[in-house]
């Protein structure tokens, strides 16, 4: 099955850094999703994405579906340490399987 | 509160037993999923149902069955067949609109264990 190409694999930034991620794909997405993960938990949905060129904001997250709709950003503004966690992205394909990367690992030194 | 339950948290299965992992949803949404997460790799999909008494194979459907009796309930037998099963299990469920599906919602996920 097809993956997501998310960069980068881990991030370690000091406490009120900003942060940047992405993902990209060889395919055209209907939908994009940004979730979070806490170890030994369940992936809580961040920011969804519906339109090509869309750009949405949650709190300090923001996150862009590109305009080529193979891509997707998510930044966070002024890091704090319960911003650790896993984050990944998630595409909707037509056709309505979703496809996830990798997951980008953020470590925030306080 | 309305949300995905899944139980239990950690599982533990015996060589050549059957086991099966529940997860129930009250969100009223039609679809629902089951992925399993491996350390350094995305969410793989094993089967997946848009309706009732409905469901399909995913990415790495062999050694898993499913059933989908009712809308609330999308339970995930691992057999004896699936070889390599420890990992951590995630159920999830969308609600499809007339344009197709939207936000996908996940469960707290369920550990599976081999001794």
């Amino acid at each position: 099955g097809q993956q997501l190409n998310q960069s980068p694999q881990s991030m370690f930034i000091q406490e009120g850094e900003d942060v940047s991620m992405n993902c990209t794909s060889s395919s055209i997405f209907n939908t994009w999703l940004w979730y979070k993960q806490d170890p030994g938990e369940g992936p809580v949905l961040l920011i969804a994405l519906y339109k090509a060129g869309e750009l949405t904001s949650n709190g300090r997250l923001t996150a862009q579906f590109g305009i080529t709709r193979k891509d997707s950003f998510l930044n966070i503004s002024a890091s704090i340490p319960s911003d650790v966690g896993i984050y990944f992205c998630a595409g909707l394909l037509p056709g309505n399987q979703f496809y996830f990367g990798t997951g980008t690992s953020l470590t925030v030194i306080p | 509160d309305g949300g995905i339950t899944q139980s239990p948290k950690y599982l533990f299965r015996k060589e050549g037993q059957n086991v099966t992992l529940s997860c129930e949803q009250n969100l009223n949404h039609d679809a629902m999923y089951w992925y399993r997460q491996d350390p350094g790799q995305g969410l793989r999909l094993i089967y997946y149902s848009q309706i009732v008494n409905d469901f399909q194979k995913g990415d790495i459907a062999e050694g898993y069955s499913v059933s989908r009796e009712k809308k609330e309930s999308f339970p995930l037998t691992v057999t004896s067949a699936q070889k390599n099963p420890t990992a951590f299990y995630l159920c999830a469920s969308s609600i499809v609109v007339g344009t197709g599906i939207e936000t996908q919602y996940f469960g707290p996920g369920t550990r599976l264990l081999v001794l």
